[in-house]
């Protein structure tokens, strides 16, 4: 059974663009959830989307947005990027909402460098 | 809002002993999950153990068991007969019941001794 994909792995973009980045979940998981990871602020939650509607968000600006689509897939954007936003992004997926306290499985991430 | 935290940012271990991780959080939720992570190297996050709030009986999963104190607010994490493998940092998390957002403390990186 394939695990958690997050694509792409490594990227570079420069100050003011936008990135889109995807995660596939493990079949037939359909709870897919975002955090950032940096060495200053330490790994938070972004939002997590289950049945393509989004559950909750973490205390992002609104340049954070994400969305999922009817196979679970989901994306994350992020506009207008800032220095700050160089981060190693995670993606993980669950059955159910991650209200039930179910074990999730996260992904390798997707390191963003901001230049 | 609750928090967590992890008083220890380092800690080291002999191979084959015990070693305690610390973790603290503050809630007025009564219905919530708690969590210990293990990321390696690789940065893929791994569940080492989850306790339910409402249970009162400590969580094991072979050499790693909790000491969970609700009154405290307390949720340590015991490893026992550690190995090399073990090596990583810890995170400790709180899931909410309520919201199902999960907050997660700061840290802690275990190095193991050969």
């Amino acid at each position: 059974k394939a695990g958690v994909t997050q694509t792409p792995r490594y990227l570079i973009k420069t100050r003011g663009q936008q990135v889109t980045l995807s995660c596939s979940p493990i079949s037939g998981h359909r709870s897919v959830s975002w955090y950032q990871q940096t060495p200053g602020q330490g790994l938070q939650f972004l939002f997590e989307y289950f049945s393509e509607t989004q559950r909750n968000k973490g205390n992002f600006p609104g340049r954070f947005s994400g969305r999922q689509f009817s196979n679970s897939r989901s994306e994350m954007n992020v506009s207008t990027l800032e220095l700050g936003d160089s981060a190693l992004y995670l993606c993980a997926s669950s059955l159910v909402p991650l209200s039930s306290g179910n074990t999730i499985y996260f992904g390798e991430g997707s390191w963003l460098t901001v230049v | 809002a609750q928090t967590v935290t992890q008083s220890q940012p380092e800690m080291s271990v002999q191979e084959a002993e015990t070693v305690t991780l610390s973790c603290t959080y503050d809630t007025s939720e009564s219905d919530y999950y708690l969590f210990w992570y293990k990321q390696p190297p690789s940065r893929q996050m791994i569940l080492v153990i989850r306790q339910e709030a409402y249970k009162q009986q400590n969580a094991t999963e072979n050499r790693f068991s909790v000491n969970f104190q609700k009154a405290a607010k307390s949720f340590s994490l015991k490893i026992s007969d550690s190995q090399l493998g073990d090596a990583a940092m810890y995170f400790c998390a709180y899931g909410s019941s309520n919201t199902g957002k999960l907050i997660f403390g700061q840290g802690t990186t275990l190095q193991v001794k050969p």
